[in-house]
């Protein structure tokens, strides 16, 4: 069953901690993706990577941070340093190339508490 | 940057009723790319458009762009209760670096 994992659904941080979120992907696919969602808003890229070891800030990249060891996996740690981290967080993956769909994961919902 | 604006924000209609939503950028657009979100879900796409002008349907769903492919639009015949969500437009301008646009949240009452 081909897609994109990401875990855990929900996540709970006290401030002053980091936290990763997990994006697995077996769709065989160069490139993938975070993006933050708040509520009621649109998508805003956080960082992404199109070759392993390799990865580019997006336009809200400050305060987290990500790797890319493996072609399938691509976590994202929410440091201490994110202000506002309370978020809706969106993994994707896609094949390199203007023009190609896009396919996201469920996403993770993070509170701060 | 690039910004992609879309409007309205928000949008009730009546079971039955029509819907648009217009998605408009002060640049040329690349390619746009068109997804649904669903309550709680991800995003989902739905169509790519490339030619200025050009038109595409799916059952009840137009998709537009314009002829100077500055803006684009989702006409949607027709609604029903499971076209609820939030529709989003995306500028492909960067290969695969998509700039989304705010999102225009579809409530339809049946």
């Amino acid at each position: 069953d081909g897609g994109i994992t990401q875990s855990p659904k929900y996540l709970f941080r006290k401030e002053g901690q980091n936290v990763t979120l997990s994006c697995e992907q077996n769709l065989n696919h160069d490139a993938m993706y975070w993006y933050r969602q708040d509520p009621g808003q649109g998508l805003r890229l956080i960082y992404y990577s199109q070759i392993v070891n390799d990865f580019q800030k997006g336009d809200i990249a400050e305060g987290y941070s990500v790797s890319r060891e493996k072609k399938e996996s691509f976590p994202l740690t929410v440091t201490s340093a994110q202000k506002n981290p309370t978020a809706f967080y969106l993994c994707a993956s896609s094949i390199i190339g203007s023009g190609n769909t896009i396919y996201f994961g469920e996403g993770s919902w993070l509170t701060v508490v | 940057g690039q910004q992609v604006m879309q409007i309205p924000q928000y949008q009730h209609v009546q079971e039955g009723e029509d819907f648009t939503t217009y998605c408009n950028s002060s640049t040329t657009l690349s390619n746009i790319q068109w997804y649904k979100q669903r309550p709680g879900g991800h995003p989902v796409f739905l169509i790519q458009l490339v030619k200025s002008g050009e038109v595409k349907k799916q059952k009840r769903l137009t998709f537009q762009f314009g002829e100077a492919k500055k803006n684009s639009s989702l006409h949607i015949t027709a609604t029903q209760t499971t076209d609820v969500g939030t529709y989003f437009c995306a500028d492909d301008n960067a290969g695969n670096m998509l700039t989304f646009g705010g999102g225009t949240r579809l409530m339809v009452k049946p």
